[in-house]
């Protein structure tokens, strides 16, 4: 059975960097062909794709926000790592992580629960 | 940037066929996702490559793509099929993975 589990601050301020852990079962993520992603959702609006790391460490992100992401993996305890640096309050939202199917595009089969994140002073 | 343009809400009667259409210039060459989020809860995948069904999704739930537009279709849509649906591609370089601005669907 595969899930995914998102941990990490409730709250952080302005200019903060933010870490968010995902937490995989059901699967590897160094196993051939798999790959995480990590996608967002401010309140009341669409999900917003950040970035994606695959079994093999490559790295993908989102062209608008690349200066400010960082996913790396942890094999070992089989999980995902994402760090967003310099939070501003119109980065509040849901913060998800998804497993990642290569195709055309790459798309999200199976998505953790959600953590929401608020950035306020 | 890319953009895919979905009607903001879609309204029909128990038992009638929903259909909810996705506009992007690069469908022609790109597949199309669908999602559906209830209220709370995470996104959820319904249609993949434009009109697979993941296992454990209702059949009454299919898609199609034609030109540059994608349509997902409820047929015979239910009180418990009330949710917003994104749809999901990228452009043709790849560059911008983007979801739809999503589609209220009400079911009364």
């Amino acid at each position: 059975q595969v899930t995914l589990r998102e941990s990490g601050p409730a709250l952080v301020k302005p200019t903060q960097t933010l870490t968010l852990t995902c937490t995989v079962s059901g699967f590897s993520v160094s196993a051939h062909g798999m790959c995480v992603s990590w996608i967002r959702q401010p309140p009341g609006k669409a999900p917003e794709w950040l970035a994606r790391i695959d079994w093999d460490d490559d790295k993908h992100y989102s062209t608008s926000l690349k200066t400010r992401l960082t996913i790396s993996k942890d094999t070992s305890k089989n999980q995902v790592v994402l760090t967003v640096t310099n939070m501003d309050p119109v980065d509040t939202g849901t913060y998800y992580c998804a497993r990642t199917t290569v195709g055309i595009p790459a798309y999200f089969d199976f998505w953790g629960q959600g953590t929401l994140v608020t950035v306020s002073s | 940037s890319y953009e895919l343009t979905q009607p903001p809400s879609v309204s029909v009667s128990p038992g009638q066929t929903a259909r909810i259409t996705c506009s992007g210039d690069a469908l022609p060459k790109k597949f199309a996702y669908w999602y559906q989020q209830k209220s709370g809860q995470a996104p959820v995948l319904v249609i993949y490559e434009d009109s697979k069904r993941p296992s454990g999704i209702p059949e009454r739930f299919s898609g199609s793509s034609s030109g540059t537009m994608a349509t997902l279709t409820i047929s015979g849509a239910q009180l418990e099929d009330e949710a917003d649906y994104y749809c999901y591609s990228t452009d043709n370089s790849g560059d911008h993975r983007v979801f739809g601005g999503g589609t209220k669907l009400t079911v009364l």
